[in-house]
């Protein structure tokens, strides 16, 4: 139990275009939901806190309006990254929480062109 | 906010000695310390957790150990093989799936066969 996917894996965008990615608890819900940056060879950065139903909560130097975060249901979560640039290469992970942990997805890989 | 130190940043042994990777925090209020393995292009996946009512826990080979008055925190792995070769991540939290999690700067184990 306590599986987290998300949607696409990898995916490859060229520089000011858009892509979504998707978190989803599969046999448990989650009220809130987490999205992590990693670059290369180093650790995970939380970006954003996202509740159901409420707005995202953004860790301080990431832009809310470049990282578009919707947590439209208990098992969804979405990251939508707006005019994407080469510096915005990097691996998206997300986790879920429940009442005493958090499962992590296996992660997206985000490249621009 | 919460800061996490880890060392070493990277760890050699020879398969079969004990492989000890420790981790200091900030926040007193911290009370919930995991420790995560990921693999090349994969999410964190939790190996071992302690809260902070324990002083140490044990799961076959792997053994973590917490001084909270000190705020120190360790990973002991024994009878390293070959496939415990990954980057290891500590973290502390607030007790809660729904807490953030900060994470330390990962130290990336190789185990020599």
């Amino acid at each position: 139990g306590a599986v987290v996917s998300q949607h696409p894996s990898w995916v490859i965008c060229k520089s000011g275009t858009s892509v979504k990615i998707e978190c989803r608890s599969l046999d448990f819900q989650a009220t809130t939901m987490f999205w992590y940056r990693q670059f290369p060879k180093q650790s995970l950065m939380l970006m954003a806190t996202s509740n159901e139903g409420s707005k995202a909560t953004y860790e301080q130097g990431v832009e809310k309006d470049k990282f578009l975060i919707n947590h439209a249901s208990l098992t969804l979560s979405t990251l939508t990254v707006t005019s994407a640039h080469p510096e915005d290469s990097s691996f998206y992970i997300c986790s879920a929480g429940t009442t005493y942990e958090q499962y992590f997805g296996p992660g997206t890989r985000l490249t621009v062109t | 906010g919460e800061n996490v130190e880890q060392h070493p940043s990277t760890l050699s042994v020879q398969e079969g000695d004990s492989a000890v990777i420790k981790c200091t925090y900030s926040d007193s209020a911290s009370n919930y310390f995991p420790w995560y393995k990921q693999e090349l292009g994969k999410g964190p996946q939790l190996i071992i957790d302690i809260r902070s009512n324990v002083g140490e826990k044990k799961d076959q080979r792997i053994a973590v150990t917490l001084n909270k008055t000190a705020k120190h925190f360790s990973l002991h792995i024994t009878e390293t093989q070959p496939e415990d070769s990954a980057v290891y991540f500590c973290a502390a939290s607030r007790t809660g799936g729904y807490q953030k999690v900060t994470f330390g700067t990962g130290t990336k184990l190789q185990v020599i066969p």
